[in-house]
């Protein structure tokens, strides 16, 4: 069954920190990781997007990186500022034009 | 990048009546353009795929008498929520993608908040 698990499922960093939010993967066949911020009552926003070959993606101070010997993702915030604070979202594409299988996400909370 | 509007943002209707949201691609136009639901805590749920001018497609579960949805346009949407009940609070997505790109890559909506007393 295609499935994306992402951990933690919450957590509370205080500002200028750093953190590192995780997602594994089930899906096959394997097209793409989007990783996506959701800030409250808002729809998602790309951060970056992944496919097989690459291993590293960066946006400004967020880095995701992909294993996908492992299925493994990892999406890291540098320096975080308290407009961080947001759902983060994990959404894999089984296959070009295929429906995205989406991780329940981690609801980071960035503390003064 | 592109853009993607849901009108209203919030709604509180009364149990039994119907509610339509609209999603619009502002500045493209759009092949296909999908519907999730999102309850709190819990991720998108895809409810609906919709091409421009053809019926529907909906995901396993999802009532298509209830949830009724247009795509008149390529620049439009629409979800109609029919007879809402208390349970049909949620929070709706619509996302779009448009020609050239696979569907894997859709612009999320800004969502609408409905809230059924």
């Amino acid at each position: 069954k295609n499935q994306v698990e992402q951990s933690p499922q919450s957590l509370i960093i205080l500002e200028g920190k750093n953190c590192t939010l995780q997602c594994n993967y089930t899906v096959s066949p394997f097209s793409n990781l989007r990783w996506y911020k959701q800030d409250t009552g808002r729809g998602p926003v790309s951060l970056t997007i992944m496919t097989f070959s690459e291993n590293t993606k960066s946006n400004g101070r967020y880095t995701a990186t992909l294993d996908a010997d492992t299925k493994q993702s990892s999406l890291h915030i540098t320096a975080s500022q308290l407009s961080d604070s947001a759902s983060y979202i994990c959404v894999v594409s089984p296959n070009q034009g295929g429906k995205l299988i989406f991780g329940q996400g981690t609801e980071l909370s960035v503390k003064p | 990048g592109a853009v993607v509007s849901q009108h209203p943002s919030w709604v509180i209707c009364k149990s039994g009546t119907s509610v339509k949201i609209e999603c619009r691609s502002l500045d493209f136009q759009a092949t296909t353009m999908f519907w999730y639901r999102q309850f709190p805590k819990q991720s998108l749920m895809l409810m609906a795929t919709s091409n421009e001018g053809s019926k529907a497609t909906y995901e396993q579960g999802v009532e298509k008498d209830k949830f009724l949805i247009n795509h008149a346009s390529l620049t439009l949407s629409t979800l109609t929520v029919t007879s809402a009940h208390p349970e049909d609070s949620s929070f709706y997505i619509c996302s779009a993608s448009f020609p050239g790109t696979d569907t894997d890559t859709q612009y999320f909506g800004p969502g609408t908040r409905l809230t059924v007393l």
